[in-house]
């Protein structure tokens, strides 16, 4: 059973550009989650979706951040315009079904770099 | 909001010493708490969680006990080998609207078991 895919492992970006990260759940989990984590510090929440609706997206900010999780395909976490500050490892988790008794599997990470 | 402090942000000890890893958190509403081992490049990796219904879990060399009168728990680990060195992070379940899965995550304890 392959654990939770995300591509790319490492991503390189010019401020301005637009990054797209991508995330497979494992197989038979339909809710994802997305996490950031900036240098030596703990992973932030950023949004939890099933299957075509955003649940909770308190974590991503206002501007410029949007998510998705298709019918079909992964769920992907879109950057425009990226900045320096936007530089971080994100990491996407998912679970079976969501709520308190979901354990949530985190995949490898994408590191962006802006340069 | 939740928060989560963990404590220390460093931990070195001996091969066959025992390591602990303590972390309080702010919000008495959250009732799961999980600890994530985190190799260099790699994802976070569950390596033991506990939820309120009860006080201590054991799983081979790793405990955790939760003390949910003041709000704390903790990561044993007996017996540490060198391939226990990485960073780890506990994190708590935070209620919103009935379900846990947004985690709040501490800032990490690196880990290091000198052989």
């Amino acid at each position: 059973n392959a654990g939770v895919m995300q591509n790319p492992r490492h991503l390189v970006r010019r401020r301005g550009q637009e990054a797209r990260l991508r995330c497979s759940p494992m197989k038979g989990h339909s809710h994802v989650y997305w996490y950031r984590q900036l240098p030596e510090e703990g992973l932030k929440f950023m949004v939890y979706l099933q299957k075509e609706n955003i649940i909770d997206e308190s974590g991503m900010p206002k501007e410029r951040f949007s998510a998705e999780f298709p019918k079909e395909g992964p769920s992907i976490l879109r950057i425009q315009q990226v900045v320096r500050g936007d530089s971080a490892a994100y990491f996407c988790a998912s679970s079976p079904r969501g709520g308190h008794t979901d354990t949530q599997y985190f995949g490898p990470g994408t590191r962006l770099t802006v340069l | 909001g939740e928060n989560v402090e963990q404590h220390p942000s460093t931990l070195s000890v001996q091969e066959g010493d025992s390591a602990v890893i303590k972390c309080t958190y702010s919000d008495s509403a959250s009732n799961y708490f999980p600890w994530y081992k985190q190799e260099l490049g790699k994802g976070p990796q569950l390596i033991i969680d506990i939820r309120s219904n009860v006080g201590e879990k054991k799983d081979q060399r790793i405990a955790v006990t939760l003390n949910k009168t003041a709000k704390h728990f903790s990561l044993h680990i007996t017996e540490t080998q060198p391939e226990d060195s990485a960073v780890y992070f506990c994190a708590a379940g935070h209620n919103s609207g009935g379900s846990n899965y947004k985690l709040t995550f501490g800032k990490g304890t690196l880990l290091t078991v000198n052989p």
